[in-house]
């Protein structure tokens, strides 16, 4: 089924350890975000990328890194995790001007 | 850049009574405003989309109207049912850029 895939779906990781979240959709779009949201909050984008080897960072400024060397898999990675970065990590794409599908999340705690 | 405020933060309702969330953005470039739902633990889900050459666009008990002028839009939800429980994001975006999201609404349907 064509959708967005994030994983882990939990995770639960010491400080100053590095790790990286995967995102992957069959959808074909080229347009894909990572935000990150505390439950029920608000939407923070962190990065984005508008197609291959293109990526932005977004508005939330974050110890983080992404890469999109192929369309479908845009992942993001924590250098040294802290536990500042517990939250809700959403990844979206989009094709064109329409909206955006979310995966379903990585609930990230940092102890 | 274009900024998103919505309103209330919170809005309880009885069943069977109408909801109304409202949205005002700053960038009269923007034509694409979507509206997204988050139930408790879930991703959000695009319930209803509005282009900016159209004024209003239901869909069974959802419906969005779009003033460009005041450059606000609202989602309308009517004979509200406690599975309309959840958060509910308006976003906006010039053609093909990013979405920039509103802080959220917290909809409770009491029955």
């Amino acid at each position: 089924e064509a959708d967005i895939y994030q994983t882990p779906r939990y995770l639960v990781i010491g400080t100053g350890k590095k790790i990286t979240l995967e995102c992957s959709q069959t959808m074909g779009h080229d347009k894909m975000y990572w935000y990150q949201q505390d439950p029920g909050m608000e939407l923070h984008l962190i990065h984005y990328s508008y197609g291959v080897n293109s990526t932005e960072k977004g508005d939330l400024s974050s110890e983080s890194t992404v890469s999109r060397i192929r369309t479908e898999h845009f992942p993001l990675t924590l250098e040294s995790a802290r536990p500042s970065h517990t939250s809700q990590y959403l990844c979206a794409s989009r094709t064109g001007a329409g909206g955006y599908t979310f995966g379903s999340g990585t609930r990230l705690t940092v102890v | 850049g274009e900024n998103v405020e919505q309103h209330p933060s919170t809005l309880s309702v009885q069943e069977g009574d109408s909801a109304v969330i409202k949205c005002t953005y700053s960038d009269s470039a923007s034509n694409y405003f979507p509206w997204y739902k988050q139930e408790l633990g879930k991703r959000p889900q695009l319930i209803i989309d509005i282009r900016s050459n159209v004024g209003e666009k239901k869909d069974q008990r959802i419906a969005v109207t779009l003033n460009k002028t005041a450059k606000h839009f609202s989602l309308h939800i009517t004979e509200t049912q406690p599975e309309d429980s959840a958060v509910y994001f308006c976003a906006a975006s010039p053609y093909g850029n990013k979405l920039v999201f509103g802080a959220g609404t917290i909809l409770r349907v009491k029955s």
